[in-house]
């Protein structure tokens, strides 16, 4: 069963700070891995899907990497702002099944 | 922009009622998923519909059911509902796609908040 790991559970940086977000799956042989951003109250927004065959993506001041032999993707987002401030998920799609991480909580600070 | 449209915000139920939870999504997408997100345990997947009067169960099926009579509309539904049921549910859809094809991102609603009272 596929397990997704992310850490920290909570973040809280100042404004313009990068931000760093960390996701780990037990199972390797996924197809592709997804970033999702939840603000309080609401579903998910997708901001970031990598293929299997995929090292990374970028969208703006987002960039996600992709090492799936060693089970892991990083989020990194630049020069953070206020509203980043959310929840970031991150899940890894086996077939059609997606399974989510339990998410990271980011704060910025003004 | 994909648009994925839940019925209700919030929803209050008493114990042993019947309760339906309707999804709408305006892109033609073929897939059609029912989550619930618990504090602690997350997102957990309850049915998946890749095409219409088609399902499949997810992580978590037990007192639910689901209907997709058209395209565009999958119904969630709680046969008798009970108080562990209270929960956030979220509705998605995306493009087909499976397996090594499944390079589509899923695109969530807002959410509906049910209270099983």
């Amino acid at each position: 069963k596929q397990e997704v790991t992310q850490i920290p559970a909570a973040l809280s940086v100042p404004e313009g700070e990068n931000l760093v977000l960390n996701c780990s799956f037990t199972d390797s042989a996924i197809y592709n891995l997804q970033w999702f951003r939840q603000d309080p109250g609401k579903g998910l927004t997708s901001l970031l899907l990598i293929q299997s065959s995929q090292r990374e993506q970028t969208s703006g001041r987002l960039n996600a990497s992709l090492d799936k032999s060693s089970g892991r993707s990083t989020l990194y987002i630049a020069a953070s702002q206020p509203g980043d401030s959310a929840t970031y998920l991150c899940a890894v799609a086996d077939d059609y099944k997606l399974s989510f991480g339990a998410g990271t909580t980011v704060t910025v600070r003004a | 922009d994909v648009k994925v449209t839940q019925s209700s915000r919030y929803l209050v139920k008493r114990t042993g009622e019947k309760v339906f939870l309707e999804c709408v999504q305006d892109m033609d997408h073929e897939n059609m998923f029912w989550y619930r997100q618990d504090p602690g345990l997350g997102l957990r997947l309850i049915y998946f519909s890749y095409d219409v009067k088609m399902k499949e169960k997810g992580d978590i099926p037990e007192g639910y059911s689901v209907s997709r009579e058209k395209k565009e509309r999958f119904s969630l539904i709680l046969e008798s509902a009970s108080t562990n049921q209270t929960s956030m549910y979220l509705c998605a859809s995306s493009l087909p796609g499976r397996g090594a094809y499944s390079n589509q991102p899923q695109h969530f609603g807002d959410g509906t908040r049910l209270s099983i009272l």
